[in-house]
């Protein structure tokens, strides 16, 4: 089946360090691969998508490739900043059937907190 | 641009009660999901709808119905409510990327 593991948080940094985090998964076929972002309060925004392998996703600053050999999709972004400071979920889309769209399969979260 | 929009935002229930979340996308969608965040647990899929007339069970469905009114609505129910349901609940739409409304923080005591 269908599944996505990331990193156990919580991550804590100081402003302008280099953040990574780890994504694996598991999946039939060839799915989308998702970053979503969710700061307090609120509910999730994507944060930045690939669809197919060696494709980089990017956006504020983040970046993750999707690497069908390792079956990964690690975040990552080389200066954090605190309004960075959210949880952040990796996820992945199957295909779906006909002329739907697939299930979106979430990773548990890991929590990013950023200090001045 | 209203997106997804989720009534009500908060809400205490005593267990037995019932209660419906609504949810309301005005960007066209097909596809229309529930899902509920407890911590720890991330986002784990309650029932989705693939488009307008059909529903589906996702991880977690039981002791809750939906309902897809039309291709704008698709509420969710609680029948009969349990101190497990204690949680945020997330209606999405998407077409691609998945848009989320703005959550419903349920309590049952």
């Amino acid at each position: 089946g269908n599944s996505v593991t990331q990193m156990e948080g919580p991550v804590t940094l100081s402003e302008e360090a280099f953040l990574t985090i780890n994504c694996t998964y598991t999946a039939t076929g060839y799915p989308s691969l998702f970053w979503y972002v969710q700061y307090p309060g609120e509910g999730l925004q994507l944060l930045l998508k690939a669809t197919k392998a060696d494709d980089k996703g990017s956006n504020k600053g983040f970046e993750a490739t999707y690497r069908k050999e390792t079956t990964s999709f690690h975040l990552e972004k080389g200066s954090v900043q605190v309004s960075d400071s959210a949880v952040y979920f990796c996820a992945l889309s199957d295909r779906g059937r006909g002329s739907t769209l697939g299930r979106l399969y979430f990773g548990r979260g890991t929590q990013l907190t950023v200090w001045p | 641009n209203a997106g997804v929009t989720q009534t009500p935002k908060f809400q205490v229930l005593k267990t037995g009660q019932s209660m419906t979340l609504q949810c309301a996308q005005d960007m066209n969608h097909n596809s229309m999901y529930w899902y509920r965040q407890d911590p720890g647990m991330g986002l784990r899929l309650i029932y989705y709808s693939a488009s307008e007339g059909t529903t589906d069970k996702g991880e977690v469905p039981n002791g809750y119905n939906v309902s897809r009114l039309n291709k704008r609505e698709f509420s969710l129910r609680l029948e009969s409510a349990a101190p497990s349901q204690t949680s945020v609940y997330f209606c999405a739409s998407r077409t691609g990327r998945l848009f989320f409304g703005s959550g419903t923080q349920l309590s049952v005591l």
